[in-house]
């Protein structure tokens, strides 16, 4: 039972290239959830999934897509990275609704822009 | 002003002493979670919480609602609790959407 994982665990990308952070898990979650932890800053909401195939935008969308075509995977695509996308990414899994049950989280995915 | 709002945001103990991690927040809320973020990054999640009293092993998490206040302590504090710890609220009517605060960095000395 591997949890949470995310590859990769890091990453550098030029101004305006296009990447995909991966997120699995193998208990069988139905809520999956991306954030993102910048200095000093708490865990931001990015877009989070009720299920296979229903997606919904979290506190800082904007720059990013999602997409969850299984139970196991939830991608987030970058499509023109920016500077200011620098940060720690997060993604966690979740039986219940977020606020009324635990969270699992990956180990994180720390992305540079320059 | 952050809805969620940590105190202190950085606190240095010795091994042994009882440690306490304030959380104050200024929206009604469904829930409250405590969570650890290791030195090397990974996160993981404590307790959650709508009222009263949790305890595990030598964490101990507590809820005040109507103050809007929570607590995180340890007792008999050791140097493998250094982390740090982040409360995160869950807003009325946001179930899926979890609010956190900046963390409090715990740093205990042997």
């Amino acid at each position: 039972n591997a949890g949470v994982t995310q590859t990769p665990k890091f990453r550098i990308l030029k101004i305006g290239q296009s990447m995909t952070l991966q997120c699995a898990q193998d208990m069988n979650h139905n809520y999956m959830y991306w954030y993102r932890q910048d200095p000093g800053m708490g865990l931001k909401l990015i877009y989070y999934s009720v299920g296979a195939g229903i997606t919904d935008k979290g506190e800082v969308p904007n720059g990013y897509n999602v997409s969850r075509s299984t139970t196991e995977d939830f991608p987030l695509r970058l499509e023109l990275a920016a500077p200011s996308q620098t940060s720690v990414y997060f993604c966690a899994s979740g039986f219940g609704q977020g606020g009324t049950d635990t969270q699992y989280f990956g180990p994180g995915t720390r992305l540079t822009v320059l | 002003k952050n809805e969620v709002e940590q105190s202190p945001q950085n606190l240095t103990a010795q091994e042994g002493e009882f440690i306490t991690i304030n959380c104050s927040y200024s929206v009604g809320i469904s829930a409250l979670h405590w969570l650890q973020q290791h030195p090397g990054g990974g996160i993981v999640s404590l307790f959650m919480l709508s009222s009263g009293k949790k305890k595990h092993g030598r964490l101990i998490a507590t809820i005040n609602i109507q103050e809007k206040h929570s607590s995180l302590h340890i007792t008999a504090s050791h140097p493998r609790d250094s982390a740090v710890y982040i409360c995160a609220v869950v807003k009325d009517g946001a179930t899926n959407k979890l609010i956190f605060g900046t963390g409090t960095l715990l740093a205990v000395q042997p």
